[in-house]
């Protein structure tokens, strides 16, 4: 079954702090994986998409890097603004056009000042 | 780029009372379409979703129905809540990335 595994599922970092995310997925021909970040109430906002193994994108104190079996999302010195829930997601293989998201469950990121 | 409008932002409806949510589409034609369902916590449900007008595809059995009569238009129903409708409902759509909307907090009272 085409899976999607986040962990830890809260994480608290004294702000400064540098530390990882991860993402695991069981999905077999992968056709993207999305990293989002969600604020309590509201939508989740995107902030990268990775193809293939080896590929990292940057974006302010985050930068995502994709292996073949898993994401990690690296946060350097991070802010309290940085507080949030991360949420990863890849399309099903089987979804053809439809390409809908499976999400992983996400981390709830607290950073304290 | 496309946005996703989404309304109401709060509802709070009785047991067995109607239920219509609006998802509409800006800057962009033809999208996938998407309703997802995020109860406590933090995981995202695929309801239901749609790749052109009049055509729903269902994900899971529920007390919901959804409809697309409109390219850019995506409405979320149901005849009678239920106390387990209760939840966080977001619209989405797929151009040339997926975008969501700012979400509808439902309470069935």
């Amino acid at each position: 079954e085409d899976q999607v595994t986040q962990s830890p599922e809260a994480l608290r970092l004294q702000e400064g702090e540098s530390s990882s995310l991860n993402c695991s997925y069981t999905v077999s021909g992968l056709r993207g994986l999305f990293w989002y970040r969600q604020d309590p109430g509201k939508g989740p906002e995107f902030l990268f998409t990775l193809y293939s193994a080896g590929e990292e994108k940057e974006k302010e104190r985050l930068k995502a890097t994709l292996t073949k079996k898993e994401s990690f999302l690296h946060i350097t010195a991070p802010k309290p603004e940085d507080s949030a829930t991360y949420l990863c997601a890849v399309p099903l293989p089987s979804s053809g056009s439809a390409r809908q998201l499976t999400f992983g469950s996400g981390t709830q990121l607290t950073v304290l000042p | 780029s496309q946005t996703i409008h989404q309304w109401p932002a709060t509802l709070v409806q009785p047991v067995g009372s109607p239920l219509s949510l609006e998802c509409t589409v800006e800057g962009t034609s033809n999208p996938n379409l998407y309703w997802y369902r995020q109860a406590a916590g933090r995981g995202l449900q695929l309801l239901f979703y749609s790749v052109g007008i009049g055509q729903i595809s269902s994900e899971v059995p529920q007390n919901l129905s959804a409809s697309r009569p409109q390219d850019r238009q995506f409405i979320l129903s149901s005849k009678k809540l239920l106390l387990s409708d209760s939840g966080f409902y977001l619209c989405a759509g797929l151009d040339s990335g997926y975008t969501f909307g700012s979400g509808t907090r439902l309470t069935v009272v």
